[in-house]
C-alpha cells in the first residue's frame, strides 16, 4: 500500500520560503506524476503543481512565478518550494500521487501557517 | 481558464436517501473528472476516475456519469459513513492544469 507522508516546517515567516517534503512509501516513486495540492481552513483545495520523476514539472500559472519543485528518486522524495510568502499562503498542503489525471493516493496534510 | 461549479453547496438527507451532486465545467473536459470524499481533519479520498470509473475499494453505492461540461455524482443509499464534502476535479491536458469545483457538504437531516 502507497503511503505518503509530507514534512517540513509548520511556521513559516511573511517574505520567506515555505519547504515541504514529500516522502513515498510502500512503493517506487518512478513513472509518476507527483503533485502538490493546498487548503486554506475551511475553503477548497488548489493544485500547487505536479512533477514527473523525470524531473519533469508543470504549475499552476497562478503560482508560477514562486514554486519550485525537485524530485529525488533515490530517496523516493520530491519536494516544494514556494518563495515570497504571505499570510494567504497558510494552509494545510497535500503532497498526492497522479494517475489518470485524477489523484489516488494522498498524504495526511501538514499544516503551514505563514505569521511572524 | 476552466471554471467548475457544483450544485447543491449543501445538502441535508438521512440515511438510506438516494443523494444526487452535480458538477459542471465551463468547458468541455472530455471525461477528465473525477470526485472526492472529505472528512473534517482528512485527506480527500479518490471516489470516481475518468467520470465513471469507481476506485478500488470503493462501495458500489457510489457511481459517477456524464462527459462534456456536466457530470453527476450519486450516492444510491445513504449511509452513516457518508456524510462528508465532495468535490469534483477536472484534469486539462494543455496546459496541464487540475482545478476543483468548490464542493458539497452532505450532512444529516
Amino acid at each position: 500500500q502507497v503511503q505518503l507522508q509530507e514534512s517540513g516546517p509548520g511556521l513559516v515567516k511573511p517574505s520567506e520560503t515555505l519547504s515541504l517534503t514529500c516522502t513515498v512509501s510502500g512503493g517506487s516513486i518512478s513513472s509518476y506524476y507527483w503533485s502538490w495540492i493546498r487548503q486554506p481552513a475551511g475553503k477548497g483545495l488548489e493544485w500547487i503543481g505536479r512533477i514527473y520523476t523525470s524531473g519533469s514539472t508543470n504549475y499552476n500559472p497562478s503560482l508560477k512565478s514562486r514554486v519550485t519543485m525537485s524530485v529525488d528518486t533515490s530517496k523516493n522524495q520530491f519536494s516544494l518550494k514556494l518563495s515570497s510568502v504571505t499570510a494567504a499562503d497558510t494552509a494545510v498542503y497535500y503532497c498526492a500521487r497522479g494517475e489518470l489525471q485524477s489523484f489516488d493516493y494522498w498524504g495526511q496534510g501538514t499544516l503551514v501557517t505563514v505569521s511572524s | 481558464d476552466i471554471q467548475m461549479t457544483q450544485s447543491p453547496s449543501s445538502v441535508s438527507a438521512s440515511v438510506g436517501d438516494r443523494v444526487t451532486i452535480t458538477c459542471r465545467a465551463s468547458q468541455g473536459i472530455s471525461s477528465w473528472l473525477a470526485w472526492y470524499q472529505q472528512k473534517p481533519g482528512k485527506a480527500p479520498k479518490l471516489l470516481i476516475y475518468a467520470a465513471s470509473s469507481l476506485q478500488s475499494g470503493v462501495p458500489s453505492r457510489f457511481s459517477g456519469s456524464g462527459s462534456g461540461t456536466d457530470f453527476t455524482l450519486t450516492i444510491s443509499s445513504l449511509q452513516p459513513e457518508d456524510f462528508a464534502t465532495y468535490y469534483c476535479q477536472q484534469a486539462n491536458s494543455f496546459p496541464p492544469l487540475f482545478t476543483f469545483g468548490p464542493g458539497t457538504k452532505v450532512d444529516i437531516k
